[in-house]
């Protein structure tokens, strides 16, 4: 069964720090893996998706990059900003389920 | 381009009582899922429905069912609702859907939700 763990569950950085989260995943037969945001109350914004055959995806202040074989994916933000704060998720596809395989989220609070 | 739209946005049901939820996806967009959010459980998977069929379900009763449209555009029902059941229920649409390695697709969009309170 597939498990997806997100490190760490909250962060608090000040504005203007580079920060990176962490998503693992105990099965590597993943079809994708896509990064969400969730602001309270909210729906999920798609972020970033990596296929299982790419290394990484960039968009904007945003870098993820995907190592299958590890089990690991991190979501680097640049250059931090108040709007930055919300949830974020890791999602996959694959690995024995069906359909996406949230973690928990970490939680972001970035101080302006 | 329109998003994901799902009605409606909130509703405040009684034990027993059953409930359908509506999603119109992206326009173009044949795969729909449903997802089912919960503070203790997070976001869990219900099912996907591709041209019509379900396609694949997740680990819920069969109180929970679901249907989709020749325009895409899906529902969902539970029914016998219980307090457990409270949720933000979240459609996501995608082109072909999450399981077809060889178009390199299956990008979810999500909705806004709906939020579901049992009493």
């Amino acid at each position: 069964k597939q498990e997806v763990t997100q490190i760490p569950a909250a962060l608090s950085v000040p504005e203007g720090e580079n920060l990176v989260l962490n998503c693992s995943f105990t099965d590597s037969a993943i079809y994708n893996l896509q990064w969400f945001r969730q602001d309270p109350g909210k729906g999920l914004t798609s972020l970033l998706l990596i296929q299982s055959s790419q290394r990484e995806q960039t968009s904007g202040r945003l870098n993820a990059s995907l190592d299958k074989s590890s089990g690991r994916s991190t979501l680097y933000i640049a250059a931090s900003q108040p709007g930055d704060s919300a949830t974020y998720l890791c999602a996959v596809a694959g690995g024995g389920a069906d359909g996406l395989t949230f973690g928990k989220g970490t939680h972001l609070i970035i101080q302006p | 381009k329109a998003g994901v739209t799902q009605t409606p946005r909130y509703l405040i049901k009684t034990r027993g009582q059953q409930v359908t939820l509506s999603c119109s996806p992206i326009s173009g967009h044949r795969s729909v899922s449903w997802y089912q959010q919960t503070p203790g459980q997070g976001l869990q998977f219900l099912f996907e429905y591709f041209s019509e069929t379900q396609r694949n379900k997740g680990n819920f009763p069969g109180r929970f069912s679901g249907r989709q449209f020749s325009n895409s555009r899906s529902e969902m029902n539970v029914s016998t609702l219980e307090l457990g059941d409270s949720a933000l229920y979240l459609c996501a649409s995608s082109f072909l859907g999450q399981r077809d390695p060889k178009r390199n697709t299956g990008e979810l969009f999500f909705g806004e939700g709906s939020r579901l309170t049992v009493l």
